[in-house]
């Protein structure tokens, strides 16, 4: 499968400390791009790396992508408790028959106590 | 104020039944999909239409059907074939592809429970 794949399945950390979430995946991409889910709610795009580009910021957001070990990380600096939420990755790769797909992978559950 | 809109938020099906799923936007986007999300899994593609009138299957596409008549609206109809219905349904919109950079804007789901 080409999914990604999180890791941690879950983490729970203090308010202010970094946390820190990889994706792994298995074929070559596009692009990578991670999202964010309220607990019963839809996904928010957060940030999108290019397949040719090492690391991404957006405010308190660091994006890296090692295409050669086919993983990228996310660091989320200075945790608060609004972080909470599941966090995915998706790759967006050219399948057989040269269509375009964006799989996403099962997330990460991000807990950030008080 | 832009975005996508779903309803209900939840829905109960009965055995036997067909149900429908609303997805709306107005962010004028091309492209619109629709995923299923199971209790602690990612999500799957279940189908993805990239212009009125055509619309292609995805990865679970197998108890579903969907339509595409107008551009800001992508109806998912569960039917009673699909016989595990019950999960948390996303619809996605986003402009179509250019150069595989597009992001999908999400709209908040329906959750589907059988009775």
């Amino acid at each position: 499968s080409q999914q990604g794949e999180e890791d941690p399945q879950a983490l729970s950390i203090q308010e202010g400390e970094n946390a820190t979430m990889n994706c792994s995946y298995k074929t070559s991409i596009n692009n990578l791009q991670w999202y964010r889910q309220n607990s019963g709610r839809g996904l928010v795009h957060l940030i999108l790396i290019r397949s040719n580009e090492r690391e991404k910021h957006s405010g308190r957001l660091r994006v890296t992508l090692d295409t050669s070990k086919k993983s990228s990380s996310l660091l989320i600096t200075a945790s608060r408790a609004a972080d909470t939420a599941s966090y995915f990755c998706a790759t967006r790769f050219i399948a057989q028959g040269g269509s375009e797909k964006l799989v996403f992978g099962k997330g990460t559950k991000l807990t950030v106590n008080p | 104020d832009g975005g996508i809109t779903q309803s209900p938020k939840y829905l109960f099906r009965k055995e036997g039944q067909n149900v429908t799923l609303s997805c709306e936007q107005n962010l004028n986007h091309d492209a619109m999909y629709w995923y299923r999300q199971d209790p602690g899994q990612g999500l799957r593609l279940i189908y993805y239409s990239q212009i009125v009138n055509d619309f292609q299957k995805g990865d679970i596409a197998e108890g579903y059907s969907v339509s595409r008549e107008k551009k800001e609206s992508f109806p998912l109809t569960v039917t009673s074939a699909q016989k595990n219905p019950t999960a948390f349904y996303l619809c996605a919109s986003s402009i179509l592809w250019i150069r595989g950079e597009e992001t999908q804007y999400f709209g908040p789901g329906t959750r589907l429970l059988v009775l």
